[in-house]
């Protein structure tokens, strides 16, 4: 089945500090991959859409300067938090569809906690 | 738009019970059906899917079925276990990619 690795798994960074997370598909070529935030007992938030050599889709009210996506292939997505604050603190969690997807819907990372003190 | 909803939580059941969590859902073609389950701290897990009316998946002893004329798919399981204690979503999806989830389900089955 498809498999996508989400690293890191829990990330602590000070306020104002960048930090990357990184999204792969381990044995598909991921079209396309999906970044969700997720706050303690909600629904899944999603952020962007990106696809592979594209600029991401930036769901309304997320800030693409502080949440920079790239999917520079089609087995890698990062994220990256620019200048994180206390408030960027959650679950973030990616997923991808590539071929075949109608068999799995969208392949979930295991997620990363972020952190910031 | 698109949309589905799910009964609130949270549930609390005790081991051995009957399970349903319910899941209706709006949309205006057929759209794949499917039910996610996410375990503390970890990401969100595929249980089982549907594609189409009167599809039934099943997986480790859950099972939905499709039912277009109540556009539901309810989640049950005749026994639970206190493994089974989790959040579960339901989502539906069309092949633009665009995969809408409901609130969550949080189950706790207690031994």
């Amino acid at each position: 089945g498809a498999v996508v690795s989400q690293h890191p798994s829990r990330v602590i960074c000070k306020s104002g500090t960048s930090v990357k997370i990184e999204c792969r598909s381990l044995d598909f070529q991921a079209t396309t991959m999906f970044w969700y935030r997720q706050f303690p007992k909600q629904s899944l938030m999603l952020m962007a859409t990106s696809n592979e050599g594209s600029k991401a889709t930036y769901e309304q009210g997320v800030e693409k300067d502080k949440f920079l996506i790239n999917h520079a292939s089609l087995t890698l997505s990062t994220l990256t938090v620019t200048s994180a604050h206390p408030e960027d603190s959650s679950f973030y969690i990616c997923s991808a569809i590539g071929q075949g997807a109608l068999n799995y819907g969208y392949t979930f990372g295991s997620g990363t906690r972020l952190t910031v003190v | 738009g698109d949309s589905v909803t799910q009964m609130e939580g949270p549930v609390t059941l005790s081991e051995e019970a009957f399970l349903t969590i319910n899941c209706t859902y709006t949309a205006t073609g057929y759209p794949s059906l499917f039910w996610y389950v996410q375990y503390p701290g970890e990401g969100l897990q595929l249980l089982l899917k549907a594609t189409k009316a009167d599809d039934k998946g099943s997986n480790k002893g859950f099972e939905a079925t499709y039912r277009k004329e109540t556009t539901s798919f309810h989640l049950e399981k005749g026994s639970v276990q206190v493994s089974d204690s989790a959040v579960y979503f339901c989502a539906l999806w069309y092949n633009n990619n665009d995969m809408r989830f409901g609130a969550g389900t949080r189950l706790t089955v207690k031994p």
